[in-house]
This record gives structure tokens, C-alpha cells and sequence, in this order.
């Protein structure tokens, strides 16, 4: 089982959709999770950390689901400009160090006019 | 301020040949990581360091590959006798590590690498 797994999409939607990717995650030692964005052939930017208690940013919102090993990223309102892969990040402790940050392959989304 | 900095941009080998790249790191960030990204691909954990030990070695892909990290700052990735799917962007990044785990990278425009 890899250790963060994303659906790779594309998510084909329309401008003004609600969209919504999950991530789920095998080390249940991990604790720190984000998502990052990135753009065709550039590198990636952080989009958000995820706490505990789920947190939100203008369109964007994060959720953990510690139980389950998941979490999870909706996108209200979708603008063009939110195309773009979507990688989930979680830290990945490894003998006593817990710095080890593993991404997922990515969601692709594409949003349409 | 100064973001990661990574040299060179653009490198072209012939297989067979050795590459080294290099990352210079945001001042002050003690965590330093090194991914790569096939075309298409997703980024796969090479290695990271905290300050000037490597913790975790166990991403790179075969005993070609090195790293070292000298005074907390600039690190450099080593391929010997590169071959063509060690073709990739090669990206570096950093962040505070110890201050908090829940800092986020910060990554610099990475190194694209060909082996012809």
C-alpha cells in the first residue's frame, strides 16, 4: 500500500461547482498533513495546512478524519484559476524522526468556462 | 527575501555521465528535502536532512545517488553514471524543521534534468 494514495482525477467541472478530493494515508503516526497546488510544470505551492478541527480558507476547506486515516480538501465556487494538480502531503515518522514528508501523485482539476 | 535557490536550471548528460545539483536553501532552515518528478509523475521522496544528517536515506532509488548538506546550508545531490530514466525535474526544498512541524515547504524552481 503506498503511503499517501490520491484519486489522479481529472476532475472535469464547471466554473461555480463544488469539488472535493480525498487522501488517505497508511502511518497512523502521522501528524502533520497539507495540501499543495501545482501547476503545470512549476513547482509546488502550500495551499493550506490541515489541523484536527477541520479549518477553511475563502472557498477552500480541510478536513482530518484521524479514524480513518483521511483527509480531505472542498473547493467551493471553482474558478478557472483553481485548475491545477492537487497533492495531499503527509509527515511519514521513521525511526525516531518525524520530518519525512511524502506526497500523494496528485489530483488533477480542470475547470471549465 | 531570498527563496530556495537551486542551480543549475537546465542540465543535459550523456549516460554515463556524473551530475551534481545543487540546492541553497531559505537562511535559517534547518530541514532540507530533495523529490524528483518524472514527467507526468507525482513527486517521489528522495531524501531529507535535518541540519547537516540525513535521517532517512531510504528514497534514493539506487547506491548512484548520494547527498551531503555542509554547514547547515547548501546541499548537493550526486548522480554517478547517470542513466535515462534518471531524467526527471529534480526539486529541493526547506523549512524551519524544529520549530514546527507544521511549517510548509518551500520549494525552489528545481533542477530539469536529461540524460541523452
Amino acid at each position: 500500500r503506498k503511503e499517501v494514495e490520491q484519486d489522479p482525477g481529472p476532475f472535469n467541472v464547471p466554473e461555480g461547482a463544488t469539488v472535493a478530493f480525498n487522501c488517505t494515508y497508511s502511518n497512523s503516526a502521522s501528524q502533520s498533513f497539507f495540501w499543495y497546488r501545482q501547476d503545470c510544470r512549476k513547482e509546488p505551492k502550500l495551499l493550506m495546512s490541515v489541523y484536527s478541527s477541520g479549518n477553511e480558507d475563502g472557498r477552500f476547506t480541510a478536513q482530518l478524519n484521524r479514524a480513518s486515516q483521511y483527509i480531505s480538501l472542498l473547493i467551493r465556487d471553482s474558478k478557472l484559476s483553481d485548475s491545477a494538480t492537487y497533492l495531499c502531503v503527509v509527515n511519514a515518522p521513521y525511526g525516531g524522526a518525524t520530518n519525512k514528508l511524502i506526497f500523494g501523485t496528485g489530483t488533477l482539476l480542470a475547470v471549465q468556462p | 527575501g531570498a527563496g530556495v535557490s537551486q542551480s543549475p536550471s537546465n542540465k543535459v548528460t550523456e549516460k554515463g555521465k556524473d551530475v551534481e545539483l545543487r540546492c541553497d536553501p531559505i537562511s535559517g532552515h534547518t530541514a532540507l528535502y530533495w523529490y524528483r518528478q518524472s514527467l507526468g509523475q507525482g513527486l517521489e521522496f528522495l531524501i531529507y536532512f535535518q541540519g547537516n544528517s540525513a535521517p532517512d536515506k531510504s528514497g534514493l532509488p539506487s547506491d548512484r545517488f548520494s547527498a551531503e548538506r555542509t554547514g547547515g546550508s547548501v546541499s548537493t545531490l550526486t548522480i554517478q553514471r547517470t542513466q535515462q530514466e534518471d531524467s526527471a525535474v529534480y526539486l529541493c526544498a526547506s523549512r524551519p524543521g524544529k520549530v514546527a512541524y507544521n511549517s510548509p515547504l518551500h520549494f525552489g524552481n528545481g533542477t530539469r534534468l536529461t540524460v541523452t
